[in-house]
């Protein structure tokens, strides 16, 4: 099992650009989580999806839209890029309480 | 999780000493609590998690206690190694919820 696997490992955007970050994962889990991670600060969830078709806002959902487009699959777009999004983006899922992560992904908007 | 009172952000720690890290979480209603251990570049990785209706649980080399009258975490490591060197976090969760709230975390450098 390859378990939480997320693309592209690095990007940089330009301010107002646009791009999608994905996420998926093989351990038929019902829940799956986007967070951000900035320097000095733990993890702040940005959306939740607590079972396929479902989606909610989590404590920092503002310049972020997702979408679960199946029991793997949760995508995370950005629709038009800020400096203040630059950040380390990790992706997770859980069956229960016990959340697995994937490596991240590391966004620099100039 | 929040970082108040006996949390320190950074803890160096002598390689095969016992490590200490501590961690106040804010909601009283909390009943999960789960450690993470984060190393550099890479995702956060269980550790090892406990529930409100224990004190203390052990893993290997680790160790959680759980003090609910003041809101108080603690993970205990065993003859550190320096492998341990990480950032650690921990997490608690309400009942029917399954988000976790995060701490600011623990970075733990251990010297040889």
């Amino acid at each position: 099992n390859a378990g939480v696997t997320q693309t592209p490992k690095f990007q940089v955007l330009k301010t107002g650009q646009s791009m999608t970050l994905q996420c998926a994962q093989d351990m038929n889990h019902n829940s799956m989580y986007w967070y951000r991670q900035d320097p000095g600060m733990g993890l702040r969830l940005i959306y939740y999806s607590a079972s396929e078709g479902t989606t909610d806002k989590g404590e920092v959902p503002n310049g972020y839209n997702v979408s679960r487009l199946n029991k793997r699959e949760f995508s995370l777009r950005l629709e038009s890029a800020a400096p203040s999004q630059t950040s380390v983006y990790f992706c997770a899922s859980s069956r229960n309480y016990e959340q697995y992560f994937g490596p991240g992904t590391r966004l620099t908007v100039t | 999780g929040e970082s108040v009172g006996l949390h320190l952000p950074t803890l160096s720690v002598q390689e095969g000493d016992n490590s200490i890290i501590n961690c106040a979480y804010s909601n009283s209603a909390s009943d999960y609590f789960i450690w993470y251990k984060q190393e550099s570049g890479k995702g956060p990785q269980f550790i090892i998690d406990i529930r409100s209706n224990m004190d203390k649980r052990q893993g290997q080399r680790v160790t959680v206690l759980l003090n609910k009258t003041v809101k108080h975490l603690s993970l205990q490591i065993a003859a550190t190694q320096p492998g341990d060197s990480a950032v650690y976090f921990c997490a608690e969760n309400l009942p029917n919820d399954y988000k976790l709230s995060f701490g600011a975390g623990t970075t733990v450098t251990v010297r040889a």
